[in-house]
């Protein structure tokens, strides 16, 4: 298995613009999560879905991030506009169950995001 | 407000020795706690976890002590090697949800 993939790997943009991140999650991996990492605050989770369903998005920081799971094997976190706060690395990952923390989460390689 | 603070932003070791993570946590409701290490342009990956119903787990040269009434966990390494060099996470939940609470990080460097 390849993983979770991510991409782009790099992104690069200026304020005002839209940015896409892109999720393959594990095949047969049911819950997925959308992380960010920054210095000062580490890993913080935005939201995850179980099953393509969005659970919990209370760590979504503003209405300008949005995140969608059409279907098991892909999902988007957007945000519209962008702003150079928003710079950090974005991580996706998956974990097999729907619940039992039990269950280890795989991490993708991230996306850094700069936002110029 | 953090709920899981990794105070120490970064340690060096020498190779051999050991190597100490601390993590403190301030909910109480947390239950289960692991550790992810991570590499630079890779994505975090799992380490060790330890249920609140214990107060010690060992995998290998890695072992997670917890103290519950200190709220308190630390990740001991022994003995180090220059491989173990990496950004180590702690994390946290109460298990009523799935949700995991990260701290900020150390970044451990582990010299020859």
């Amino acid at each position: 298995d390849a993983g979770v993939i991510q991409s782009p790997r790099h992104e690069v943009t200026e304020m005002g613009q839209e940015v896409t991140l892109r999720c393959k999650p594990i095949s047969g991996h049911n819950s997925l999560f959308w992380y960010r990492q920054t210095m000062m605050r580490g890993l913080e989770l935005l939201i995850y879905f179980n099953n393509n369903v969005p659970i919990d998005d209370s760590g979504m920081p503003e209405d300008r991030f949005s995140a969608k799971m059409p279907n098991a094997s892909f999902s988007t976190l957007k945000i519209q506009p962008s702003e150079p706060r928003d710079s950090a690395v974005y991580f996706c990952a998956n974990r097999r169950a729907t619940s039992g923390l039990t269950d280890t989460q795989y991490f993708g390689p991230g996306t850094r995001l700069t936002v110029l | 407000d953090q709920q899981v603070k990794q105070n120490s932003p970064s340690l060096s070791v020498q190779e051999g020795r050991i190597s100490i993570l601390n993590c403190d946590y301030t909910n109480s409701m947390f239950d289960y706690f692991l550790w992810y290490k991570k590499y630079p342009a890779e994505g975090p990956t799992f380490l060790i976890s330890i249920s609140s119903i214990k107060d010690k787990n060992e995998d290998g040269r890695f072992t997670v002590f917890l103290n519950k009434s200190a709220k308190h966990l630390s990740l001991h390494i022994v003995p180090s090697q220059p491989g173990d060099s990496a950004v180590y996470f702690c994390a946290a939940s109460d298990g009523g949800t799935d949700k995991l609470i990260f701290g900020t990080g150390t970044r451990l460097q582990v010299f020859p």
